[in-house]
């Protein structure tokens, strides 16, 4: 069964402009994770982030992290086309027993 | 240049058959795993190993089989038992002892279809 949901499904911006995304999961996690895929690509690992810390910067990732209301959002600063992908947040649970990925958010940065 | 191949990139299947998707790492990580993604989903994990000679089942392991003789290969195979095999497969890797199932380091996927 799929822990993450993501919102919203689909997202459509300009360059320059910021993207946010969504991330809501059901139980108790040690980290959550977020990755991108482009089309009939694998996963990329962009960050991490464990249930004691709320924010955490990569570049121009910002990630936050709500255990209190079980979500977690993924903000994309100042987009660019080369940004397009799908995104999917992916939950470990406490017991360490295997990492669980939403449905995905698909963005798509015009130039 | 260090990474995860997976192979091949197509793969037809006919009925009764049994194949075998590749995927092989020089990262030199201890874990490796497999996912399964139909379009428009997330991915479902299948089969995962942590060290050689031992693996544990996903939530969807009926129908698929693995096998981890050497650090660097987890071969799977997806028998005739499984009845909805069409999907696009995804092989990774993450280095141990940092955490199982964290930053995880991904082929590029093997697309799978009956024919």
């Amino acid at each position: 069964s799929q822990q993450g949901e993501e919102d919203p499904q689909a997202l459509s911006i300009q360059e320059g402009e910021n993207a946010t995304m969504n991330c809501s999961y059901k139980t108790s996690i040690n980290n959550l994770q977020w990755y991108r895929q482009n089309s009939g690509r694998g996963l990329v690992h962009l960050i991490l982030i464990r249930s004691n810390e709320r924010e955490k910067h990569s570049g121009r990732l910002r990630v936050t992290l709500d255990t209190s209301k079980k979500s977690s959002s993924l903000l994309i600063t100042a987009s660019r086309a080369a940004d397009t992908a799908s995104y999917f947040c992916a939950t470990v649970n406490t017991g360490f027993q295997k990492l669980v990925f939403g449905t995905g958010t698909r963005l798509l940065v015009s130039p | 240049d260090g990474g995860i191949t997976q192979s091949p990139k197509y793969l037809f299947r006919k009925e009764g058959q049994n194949v075998t998707l590749s995927c092989e790492q020089n990262l030199n990580h201890d874990a490796m795993y497999w996912y399964r993604q139909d379009p428009g989903q997330g991915l479902r994990l299948i089969y995962y190993s942590q060290i050689v000679n031992d693996f544990q089942k996903g939530d969807i392991a009926e129908g698929y089989s693995v096998s981890r003789e050497k650090k660097e290969s987890f071969p799977l195979t997806v028998t005739s038992a499984q009845k909805n095999p069409t999907a696009f497969y995804l092989c990774a890797s993450s280095i141990q002892p940092t955490g199982i199932h964290e930053k995880l380091f991904f082929g590029s996927g093997t697309q799978l279809s009956v024919l």
